[in-house]
């Protein structure tokens, strides 16, 4: 079956604009999270979502924002970009078993963000 | 709080030679468990998990993970590396909340 599929894999936007990445999870996972990926912070959670509810979010600005479709694919919209928002940003899909995302995930290959 | 801590930011072993890489989790519950590795330019694909049960579990490409409780690690080993694990390998706790953390990972070089 199909992989998680990340859109685009490369952007370069400029400071101030804002972007919006996309991920189609495997078919059959309903829970869809969002990390950061630099070199100097690591892995960090962004949010997760779930039947078009985001469940946690973790310590990022406002500026971050996501969403879910009823289909379970997600977006995630990042506003007045700002150099240092320059990462790897990587979608994660999971099987929810008793309300709870145990399965571990199944990674895209992430969207590649740069900004000048 | 929780956390992952993984000691060694880079490893070089060489071909043929045994592995284990190491990680220490805080977590107050139960935890659940898992390995991932990451090639360059690539998202991360889970080796194995631990949820419960025997403390010694088995994931894919050849590598192994074991449990201990009193120590808080779940260290990965592998017998004989190959020069294709040359990669970055990530631990991580499932914390609840619908929230995962990752250890800084650990780079692994592998000489010829």
């Amino acid at each position: 079956k199909a992989g998680v599929t990340q859109t685009p894999r490369y952007l370069i936007k400029t400071r101030g604009q804002q972007v919006t990445l996309s991920c189609s999870p495997i078919s059959g996972h309903r829970s869809v999270s969002w990390y950061q990926q630099t070199p100097g912070q690591g892995l960090q959670f962004l949010f997760e979502y779930f039947s078009e509810t985001q469940r946690n979010k973790g310590n990022f600005p406002g500026r971050f924002s996501g969403r879910q479709f009823s289909n379970s694919r997600s977006e995630m919209n990042v506003s007045t970009l700002e150099l240092g928002d320059s990462a790897l940003y990587l979608c994660a899909s999971s099987l929810v078993v008793r309300g709870q995302g145990l399965g571990g995930y199944t990674f895209g290959s992430g969207t590649r963000l740069t900004v000048v | 709080a929780q956390s992952v801590t993984q000691p060694d930011i880079h490893i070089t072993v060489s071909e043929g030679a045994s592995l284990e890489l190491r990680c220490n989790y805080s977590y107050g519950a139960t935890p659940y468990l898992f390995w991932y590795v990451q090639s360059p330019g690539q998202g991360l694909q889970l080796l194995l998990k631990y949820f419960s049960g025997d403390t010694l579990v088995q994931g894919i490409k050849g590598f192994e993970a074991e449990f201990k409780r009193s120590q808080s690690s779940f260290n990965l080993r592998k017998p004989s590396v190959h020069w294709s694990d040359a990669a970055e390998y990530f631990c991580a706790v499932y914390t609840g909340g619908f929230k995962t953390i990752f250890g800084a990972g650990t780079r692994l070089f592998v000489k010829a």
